[in-house]
């Protein structure tokens, strides 16, 4: 199993340009998740989606857009970059109820995009 | 969600066993102890959880006091990758979109 995998690794925006940053998964999860960290700072969560076709707000959901279209993506859309989205975004991944165990907090991390927004 | 208080950073030999203590002095009777780590530049990484009993995995131990109010990691013989920020978080097992809220962390270097 690859696990959590993010496309791009890195990435050079201009202000005001657009793009998206994927995550796929190979686990069969239901529930994934996009979180940003700033130098020297916890994880914030942008947006989450308990299942597909299903997506809500996190903690900092502003300048930002989500879809998931198929169960194992779960896309991050950047619609005009500013300088203050410059961080580090994980996507993670998890699933519910499984034979009786609750397993939503063991979130699987994707290796991280590293963007920066001149 | 009940607050956590971690050492800013610990240091340990290499093949000796760290010792990563968490107070939660709050927690409620429902919330689960997880440990995550984050080595430098990777994305965080599950390690193990626990209600109130003590738990083994392959990675590490948790060992969790009577009263449920801290909690201690244990990696049983660190290596030199074992050199991360350990993060504790307390957290309910619900169906809930659930942030996982990553504090301060403990810095963990383990030294040759």
């Amino acid at each position: 199993n690859a696990g959590v995998t993010q496309t791009p690794k890195f990435r050079v925006l201009k202000t005001g340009q657009s793009m998206t940053l994927l995550c796929a998964q190979d686990m069969n999860h239901e529930y994934m998740y996009w979180y940003r960290q700033d130098p020297g700072m916890g994880l914030r969560l942008i947006h989450y989606s308990v299942g597909e076709g299903t997506t809500a707000k996190g903690e900092v959901p502003d300048g930002y857009n989500v879809s998931r279209l198929k169960k194992q993506n779960f896309l991050l859309g950047l619609e005009s970059a500013a300088p203050s989205q410059t961080s580090v975004y994980f996507c993670a991944s998890s699933y519910p109820l499984t034979g009786g165990a609750f397993r939503v907090n063991e979130q699987y991390f994707g290796p991280g995009t590293r963007l920066t927004v001149t | 969600d009940a607050k956590t208080t971690q050492p800013t950073s610990m240091d340990c030999a290499e093949g000796r066993a760290a010792n990563l203590p968490c107070n939660h002095s709050t927690i409620s009777g429902n919330e689960y102890v997880y440990w995550y780590r984050q080595i430098h530049s990777q994305g965080p990484q599950y390690i193990i959880h626990g209600l109130k009993n003590n738990e083994t995995n392959e990675m590490a131990s948790l060992i969790i006091t009577e009263d449920r109010k801290s909690s201690t990691l244990i990696l049983p013989h660190a290596t030199l990758r074992d050199t991360a920020v350990y993060y504790c978080i307390v957290r309910l097992n619900n169906n809930a979109g659930n942030m996982l809220t990553f504090g301060g962390g403990t810095r963990l270097m383990v030294k040759p």
